[in-house]
């Protein structure tokens, strides 16, 4: 079955660095893109990055342009967050989600139990 | 702030009906496909609805969708207690080359 897991979590102090993992399986990796989304303790979800299926298009919320990176690796079947001068308010709890294109529509069909951001002196 | 806006609360009571709104704009619902998502307490999202008004496997057919111009909306029929969660919607938005949410709905069961 398709599963998703994300790890990389943890404290981290203001302006220091932190990468994410999502690693996938049960899936043909390479035909799917990937989005973080990621949502602040009581808030809503937010939309942060997505990394098309063979890594040729990569678009970011505005939140986070410039600071964070989404790659990944079709062989390792994994995909990461590579989040750099992180702020007070990029904590939250990390999601990967799969991204499926139909006839017509995309959507974020699988993801993962999400990974808690912490940036806090 | 989400460009794309829902009620921030809806409520019912068992076998009622409750239906959600989503309001964005041309660039995202207007140009898009609608996605739903409900998120029960402490878990992941779980895609609900997707392609405005398509129900994945599993989905149970008292959730439904529709579409309109900039608006959409989600349908519970028969409001059972284990619907008691957040909803969003949300869809690719062409002018910002992302992907949005709504600002969310928590739906409660009186």
């Amino acid at each position: 079955q398709v599963q998703l897991v994300e790890s990389g979590g943890g404290v981290v102090q203001p302006g220091r660095s932190l990468r994410l993992s999502c690693t996938a399986s049960g899936f043909t990796f390479s035909t799917n893109g990937i989005h973080w989304v990621r949502q602040a303790p009581g808030k809503g979800l937010e939309w942060v990055a997505v990394i098309w299926n063979d890594g040729s298009k990569k678009y970011y919320a505005d939140s986070v342009k410039g600071r964070f990176s989404i790659s990944r690796d079709n062989f390792e079947n994994a995909s990461w967050l590579q989040m750099n001068s992180l702020r007070a308010e990029d904590t939250a709890v990390y999601y990967c989600a799969r991204d499926v294109w139909g006839n017509g529509y995309k959507k974020l069909d699988y993801w993962g139990q999400g990974t808690l951001v912490t940036v806090s002196s | 702030q989400s460009v794309v806006t829902q009620p921030p609360s809806a409520s019912g009571t068992p076998g009622q009906r409750v239906t959600i709104s989503c309001s964005g704009s041309s660039s995202n619902i207007g140009s898009n496909a609608l996605n739903w998502y409900q998120q029960l307490p402490g878990t992941a999202p779980k895609l609900l609805i997707y392609n405005n008004n398509q129900r994945p496997s599993g989905v149970p057919d008292r959730f439904s969708g529709s579409k309109s111009g900039t608006s959409a909306s989600l349908a519970i029929s028969g409001l059972q207690s284990e619907d008691e969660a957040d909803y969003y919607c949300a869809t690719w938005d062409d002018s910002l080359n992302g992907y949005v949410f709504g600002t969310g709905t928590k739906v409660t069961v009186l």
